[in-house]
């Protein structure tokens, strides 16, 4: 079984309007952390936001907020206000916590920001 | 502070010629991530140290791949002999290993090198 899924492989908003990519993750593991990555087109890998499986509220960072359910298994990025430059793929990642180490990554999804 | 570096970023080769890729972690990190990048297959995780030593080498295609870490501040993927099929973007990453289950630990995240794009003629 994949251990993190992202069903989207492209996605389109128009500017200045909120977006949610979707991830699911598998783990049996009751410790684990959360994290989203955008890569640009220049090919950087830029860490976004990150959510403990402990954590009770959902993190937010600036414009990026995680969605997490943890009774389905997801962690959807929301992106509010979008801009032309969140342009990029985005990926989710997870970190278990049984070997502390081991990260997982997803497809990926495609976002295309339209002025 | 430096971030992850990684040499070169850009490396034209012919098939069959060996190919060594460099990596400097953050100083401080304890974990050291080599990934491939290609469009067919994405993110692949090909080998992983944890205080220099390689946990995880199931990700490596095949005996061509060889990782190394000697010291802390230094990994070194070597290609040998390299095949059209090897040209990708190859990252390494850094980040400071968690504490386990009991305790919840820093974040974690991984932090990424800009790359090195290899091409194999």
């Amino acid at each position: 079984a994949q251990k993190i899924t992202q069903t989207q492989p492209g996605m389109f908003v128009q500017e200045k309007e909120a977006v949610t990519l979707d991830c699911t993750y598998d783990t049996s593991d009751q410790s684990y952390g959360l994290f989203w990555y955008k890569q640009p087109s220049s090919g950087e890998m830029i860490f976004l936001i990150y959510q403990g499986s402990y954590d009770e509220q959902n993190a937010t960072e600036g414009r990026y907020s995680l969605n997490f359910q943890k009774a389905r298994k997801s962690a959807n990025l929301v992106i509010s206000a979008s801009q032309l430059g969140d342009s990029a793929m985005y990926f989710c990642a997870m970190r278990e916590g049984r070997t502390g180490n081991q990260f997982y990554f997803g497809t990926g999804t495609s976002l295309t920001v339209i002025p | 502070d430096a971030g992850v570096i990684q040499s070169p970023r850009h490396e034209v080769t012919e098939m069959g010629q060996e190919v060594t890729l460099r990596c400097k972690p953050i100083s401080g990190h304890n974990s050291l991530f080599w990934y491939r990048q290609t469009m067919m297959r994405g993110l692949e995780l090909l080998i992983y140290f944890n205080n220099n030593v390689p946990i995880d080498d199931s990700g490596m295609p095949e005996d061509r791949f060889s990782a190394k870490m000697p010291n802390a501040s230094f990994s070194t993927l070597k290609i040998q002999p390299s095949e059209p099929r090897d040209s990708a973007v190859y990252f390494c990453a850094s980040s400071l290993k968690g504490r386990g289950l009991a305790v919840r630990w820093n974040t974690g995240e991984l932090f990424f090198g800009e790359g090195s794009r290899l091409t194999v003629l």
